[in-house]
């Protein structure tokens, strides 16, 4: 059974800092990655969605990359701001049609950019 | 843009209520799925939809049934709520085109007393 893990769980930064939130999943079959991004108390808004043939996808100051066969990715945050504050989710589709392909989720990393 | 709605921001039920959740998009989407989100368990796949009438099973489906009787609209039924059943539920929605990305829905915070 795939699972997908967050480190870290939490992170505070200053304003302005490049960061890096981490995402690895065990089964390397995979169709694509997505990352999410949820404030408290709202749904999730869609950032960046990878797939498996893709190294990286990239939206103003975002960056995901995916590295299929070691089972990671990494979304880069260039210079973060206060409004960036959010929790971050990685999810993965699997490769073969299992269950309607439904994503798993990672427990997600909650940032804090102070100002 | 995608738009995945929900009919309601908050919910407050009593126990052993029957409580509708509704969930509409708009851009045509063959696949929806209901989600419930709990602290320190993450998001929970409930059940999911790939047709109108069509329905499979997710990993927590005790307690809960769907109704799907129109393309654009997946509704999540708690047939006698219970407060364990308090949660943030999510709906999303999906094209099958070329599993393309799964966009959500605001959430409904439904509390169960």
């Amino acid at each position: 059974k795939q699972e997908v893990t967050q480190i870290p769980a939490a992170l505070s930064v200053p304003e302005g800092e490049n960061l890096v939130l981490n995402c690895s999943f065990t089964d390397s079959a995979i169709y694509n990655l997505q990352w999410f991004r949820q404030d408290p108390g709202k749904g999730l808004t869609s950032l960046l969605l990878i797939q498996s043939s893709q190294r990286e996808q990239t939206s103003g100051r975002l960056n995901a990359s995916l590295d299929k066969s070691s089972g990671r990715s990494t979304l880069y945050i260039a210079a973060s701001q206060p409004g960036d504050s959010a929790t971050y989710l990685c999810a993965v589709t699997g490769e073969l049609h299992n269950a309607g392909n439904m994503l798993t989720f990672g427990g997600g990393t909650r940032l804090m950019v102070k100002p | 843009d995608v738009k995945v709605t929900q009919s309601s921001r908050y919910l407050v039920k009593r126990t052993g209520e029957k409580v509708f959740l509704e969930c509409v998009q708009d851009m045509d989407h063959e696949n929806m799925f209901w989600y419930r989100q709990d602290p320190g368990l993450g998001l929970r796949l409930i059940y999911f939809s790939y047709d109108v009438k069509m329905k499979e099973k997710g990993d927590i489906p005790e307690g809960y049934s769907v109704s799907r009787e129109k393309k654009e609209r997946f509704s999540l039924i708690l047939e006698s709520a219970s407060t364990n059943q308090t949660s943030m539920y999510l709906c999303a929605s999906r094209s099958s085109a070329s599993y393309n990305e799964q966009f959500f829905g605001p959430g409904t915070r439904l509390t169960v007393l």
